[in-house]
């Protein structure tokens, strides 16, 4: 069965202090691998498409690598407004839909 | 550029009472279109989904229904609603079905 896990599901960083966001995958063909992130009260904010291994993303502050088992989310030098969740998603061959996790809430401290 | 929208933007009902809520997106043609729930602290839950007009894909059996009169037009029902039908409705859209997803601001349900 495809499955998307995040890891930890929350972390609490200082400002400035820079750290990674795991997500790892068991699907049967990789199709793409997406990276969200989602404010309180809000629809998630597209951030990131991954398609194969060893492709990497930057934006600001993030970027997304993707290795054949799992991706992450590198945070560097984190500041407060950084703070959501950071959900993560997959599609596969063989299901023509997002698969998403459970996410990682992110908070910031000043 | 491309602009979902979704309303209302939160909502209180009875349970038992009907439920529609709407989603309209602008600046694309033949999107997918996708209704999602997200539970309080929880991931998203895949509810159905639309490849063109009239083409609807259950996910979860329930007691909501989508349809979608017009290429742009996407709407999530109920006849009757119950208290578990609470929870965060998102809209959302890709050009195809491997293609990332963006979502619209989502709608709060209460249910009473």
């Amino acid at each position: 069965e495809d499955q998307v896990t995040q890891s930890p599901e929350a972390l609490r960083l200082q400002e400035g202090e820079s750290s990674s966001l795991n997500c790892s995958y068991t699907v049967s063909g990789l199709r793409g691998l997406f990276w969200y992130r989602q404010d309180p009260g809000k629809g998630p904010e597209f951030l990131f498409t991954l398609y194969s291994a060893g492709e990497e993303k930057e934006k600001e502050r993030l970027k997304a690598t993707l290795t054949k088992k799992e991706s992450f989310l590198h945070i560097t030098a984190p500041k407060p407004e950084d703070s959501a969740t950071y959900l993560c998603a997959v599609t596969s061959g063989g299901y023509n839909k997002l698969i998403f996790g459970a996410g990682t809430r992110l908070a910031v401290h000043p | 550029s491309q602009t979902i929208h979704q309303w209302p933007a939160t909502l209180v009902q009875p349970v038992g009472s009907p439920l529609s809520l709407e989603c309209t997106v602008e600046g694309t043609s033949n999107p997918n279109l996708y209704w999602y729930r997200q539970a309080a602290g929880r991931g998203l839950q895949l509810l159905f989904y639309s490849v063109g007009i009239g083409q609807i894909s259950s996910e979860v059996p329930q007691n909501l229904s989508a349809s979608r009169p017009q290429d742009r037009q996407f709407i999530l029902s109920s006849k009757k609603l119950l208290l578990s039908d609470s929870g965060f409705y998102l809209c959302a859209w890709s050009l195809r079905s491997y293609n990332e997803q963006f979502f619209g601001p989502g709608t709060r349900l209460t249910v009473l």
